[in-house]
């Protein structure tokens, strides 16, 4: 099976920094996504990583190390609307389809 | 990116009666549709995978016969709740893949939807 970890709850203010880290235990690993969710909504796709190293996407950014089992999104310059769900899942190959396992979701909380 | 739609949004019934979900990707064809369940504040549950034109795989611990799915087309899935019970009540929520491979391994999600079983 698989299983991830990340932390539950993490509050900033605007315009900080955060990190969100996530560490994984899977076979069959293909690649460490991230998605938010605002309450009440769908999951919306931010990043991918497949190979260890850094994806930047404007003010998000996610790392990968897959011989350490662990990734992170970074979030900066923090604005009020990126207060939300944020979770890690993996990409994991099952059969002919490539699943997605997510990990518990860390509650982030932007105060101004 | 690619878009799916999700309906209906919200559902209200009595228990007993089955509630079909419908999700369709609207710009993109979808061999793969997956079908997660959420309850408030927890993580994504994967119920089950559906591929076009075959029978859907069922993570452990889903009743088949409960929550049947049918993927007719390449745009569309559907998720039936067959005699609801206040226990099934959740939010339930559809993704689709692209093949595109510059989109590989994105899951495109639909808005979800509400069931309370009365």
């Amino acid at each position: 099976g698989q299983s991830l970890e990340q932390p539950s709850e993490v509050t900033a203010v605007e315009g900080a920094i955060v990190q969100i880290n996530c560490t994984y235990q899977t076979s069959g690993f293909y690649g460490l996504s991230w998605y938010q969710q605002h309450d009440g909504g769908a999951p919306t796709f931010l990043s991918y990583n497949g190979l260890d190293g850094l994806e930047e996407t404007g003010r998000f950014s996610s790392f990968l190390s897959r011989s350490d089992s662990y990734g992170y999104l970074l979030l900066q310059e923090l604005q009020m609307k990126d207060s939300a769900s944020y979770f890690c899942a993996v990409s994991v190959s099952s059969g002919s389809a490539r699943q997605l396992t997510f990990g518990s979701g860390t509650q982030l909380t932007v105060l101004p | 990116g690619a878009v799916v739609s999700q309906h209906p949004s919200r559902v209200i019934c009595k228990s007993g009666t089955s509630v079909k979900i419908e999700c369709r990707s609207l710009d993109f064809q979808a061999t793969t549709m997956f079908w997660y369940r959420q309850f408030p504040k927890q993580s994504l549950m994967l119920m089950a995978t559906s591929n076009e034109g075959s029978k859907a795989t069922y993570e452990q611990g889903v009743e088949k016969d409960k929550f049947l799915i049918n993927h007719a087309s390449l745009t569309l899935s559907t998720l039936t709740v067959t005699s609801a019970h206040p226990e099934d009540s959740s939010f339930y929520i559809c993704s689709a893949r692209t093949n595109r491979p510059t989109a590989k391994n994105i899951q495109y999600f639909g808005a979800g939807t509400r069931l309370s079983v009365l």
